[in-house]
C-alpha cells in the first residue's frame, strides 16, 4: 500500500494562476479532507469528503474547490492564487465513521510570489 | 480566541525526562480528542486518541482528558531524541463528523 501520495510535493505560482493539487489513496477510504497548516495556526480543514460525488466545506474553503469523482481521488483546485494561499497543504483519509484516526499525505509546500 | 489553545513552545528537554503537553479548549460539544505526532517536513500520524473524559495509557505515552475544565494532556515518560517532533491536539464533536479542530502545535526537542 503506498497509502496516501501528493503531488507535486513543492510549487512556486504567480498571483493570478490557477493549479490542482493531486491527491490518491489506495486503503478504499470513504472520507477523505483537505488541511492547510500555517504557523502559529495549526491545521485547518479546507473541504472534505464523505463519498465519491459528495463534497462540503471546511473552516476556510474561500479559493479553492474540490471535487470528488472516484473513491482514490481528491483534488484541490486553487482557482485565482494569492499570496495568502501559500502554505503547506495536506490531504487526509480515514474510512467513513473511523474519523479518529487520520491518515495524511506527506504534504505539497506552495508559494504564491 | 481560537477553540483549540495550545503552547507553541519550543519545549526542549534532557533525554529520560517526562513531558507534559497540554491544549485547553472552549467548545463544551467536543468528544473526540486526539494527539498527533509530525516529524519535520511530514504529515501528521495519529499517536492516541480518548473519548470523553479520563486517561489512556500506552507504552510511554499518557493522555488525559477533564472536560470539566476543557483541559487535555499528553505525557511523554522516559524520553527519547526520536520523541523530537510536534505534537498536534485535535479534537472533534460527535461520532458522525471526521473535521477535526487542531490546536497550534507544540514543537519538542529531547536532548541526548
Amino acid at each position: 500500500n503506498a497509502g496516501v501520495t501528493q503531488t507535486p510535493k513543492f510549487q512556486v505560482l504567480k498571483t493570478g494562476q490557477s493549479m490542482t493539487l493531486q491527491c490518491a489513496q489506495d486503503m478504499n477510504h470513504e472520507y477523505m479532507s483537505w488541511y492547510r497548516q500555517d504557523p502559529g495556526m495549526g491545521l485547518r480543514l479546507i473541504h472534505y469528503s464523505v463519498g465519491a460525488g459528495i463534497t462540503d466545506q471546511g473552516e476556510v474553503p474561500n479559493g479553492y474547490n474540490v471535487s470528488r469523482s472516484t473513491t482514490e481521488d481528491f483534488p484541490l483546485r486553487l482557482l485565482s492564487a494569492a499570496p495568502s494561499q501559500t502554505s503547506v497543504y495536506f490531504c487526509a483519509s480515514s474510512p467513513r465513521g473511523a474519523y479518529n484516526e487520520q491518515f495524511f499525505g506527506p504534504g505539497t509546500r506552495l508559494t504564491v510570489l | 480566541q481560537k477553540e483549540v489553545e495550545q503552547d507553541p513552545g519550543p519545549l526542549s528537554v534532557p533525554e529520560g525526562a517526562i513531558v507534559s503537553l497540554n491544549c485547553t479548549y472552549s467548545n463544551s460539544a467536543f468528544q473526540y480528542f486526539m494527539w498527533y505526532r509530525q516529524y519535520s517536513r511530514k504529515g501528521p500520524e495519529l499517536l492516541m486518541y480518548t473519548y470523553s473524559s479520563g486517561n489512556k495509557e500506552d507504552g510511554r505515552f499518557t493522555a488525559q482528558v477533564d472536560k470539566s475544565s476543557k483541559y487535555i494532556s499528553l505525557f511523554i515518560r522516559d524520553s527519547q531524541p526520536s520523541d523530537s517532533a510536534t505534537y498536534l491536539c485535535a479534537m472533534r464533536v460527535s461520532s458522525n463528523t471526521g473535521k477535526l479542530i487542531f490546536g497550534q502545535g507544540t514543537t519538542l526537542q529531547v536532548k541526548p
